[in-house]
């Protein structure tokens, strides 16, 4: 198993541009979720999706981030128009069942830089 | 909601000794505690966790222990190795699926 998958693992972009990142759950997995590390916030989770249905959207920090899981094998997060300070390490994780009883598999992240 | 306090923020260790990382938290109704070892530059694992009808819980050198009427649970690391230096982060669930995560311990293992 290839365990969770994300890209890009580095992006770097200018203020204002648009950013998608991508995230393949492992396979079998119904619960993904989106973090967001930072020094100075820590581990911060955005977005939480059961069986594809967003169910708390609560983390997200405003209306320039937006998440999608079309299918049970593919999610992305985007953030439009970027700006410095959402630059952060993003993590997307996979479980197997919903609830926290369960391990979250983590992804490498991509590591977002906005100039 | 949920919140997690996690101490100490950094622990320094000679190679050989033992490490402590403790965690409160604030919803008696939590039933599960997982802790997440992250090397630098690396994503978040799992290294053990414990739920709430055991107080202990051991895997080779770490364990976990857990006092459901203090709210609070720790992790024990022993004959501390270089490869242990890491960030360690305590969880607790909130809602049924979220984890609060706490701020994270930065442990470095001296040689």
């Amino acid at each position: 198993d290839a365990g969770v998958i994300q890209s890009p693992r580095h992006e770097v972009t200018e203020m204002g541009q648009e950013v998608t990142l991508r995230c393949k759950p492992i396979s079998g997995h119904n619960s993904l979720f989106w973090y967001r590390q930072t020094m100075m916030r820590g581990l911060e989770l955005l977005i939480y999706f059961n069986n594809n249905v967003p169910i708390d959207d609560s983390g997200m920090p405003e209306d320039r981030f937006s998440a999608k899981m079309p299918n049970a094998s593919f999610s992305t997060l985007k953030i439009q128009p970027s700006e410095p300070r959402d630059s952060a390490v993003y993590f997307c994780a996979s479980s197997l069942l919903a609830g926290p009883s369960y391990e979250q598999y983590f992804g490498p992240g991509t590591r977002l830089t906005v100039t | 909601g949920e919140n997690v306090e996690q101490h100490p923020s950094t622990l320094s260790v000679q190679e050989g000794d033992s490490a402590v990382i403790k965690c409160t938290y604030s919803d008696s109704a939590s039933n599960y505690f997982p802790w997440y070892k992250q090397e630098l530059g690396k994503r978040p694992q799992l290294i053990i966790d414990i739920r709430s009808n055991v107080g202990e819980k051991k895997d080779q050198r770490i364990a976990v222990t857990l006092n459901k009427t203090a709210k609070h649970f720790s992790l024990h690391i022993t004959e501390t190795q270089p490869e242990d230096s890491a960030v360690y982060f305590c969880a607790a669930p909130f809602r049924d699926y979220k984890l609060s995560f706490g701020a994270g311990t930065t442990v470095t293992v001296r040689a």
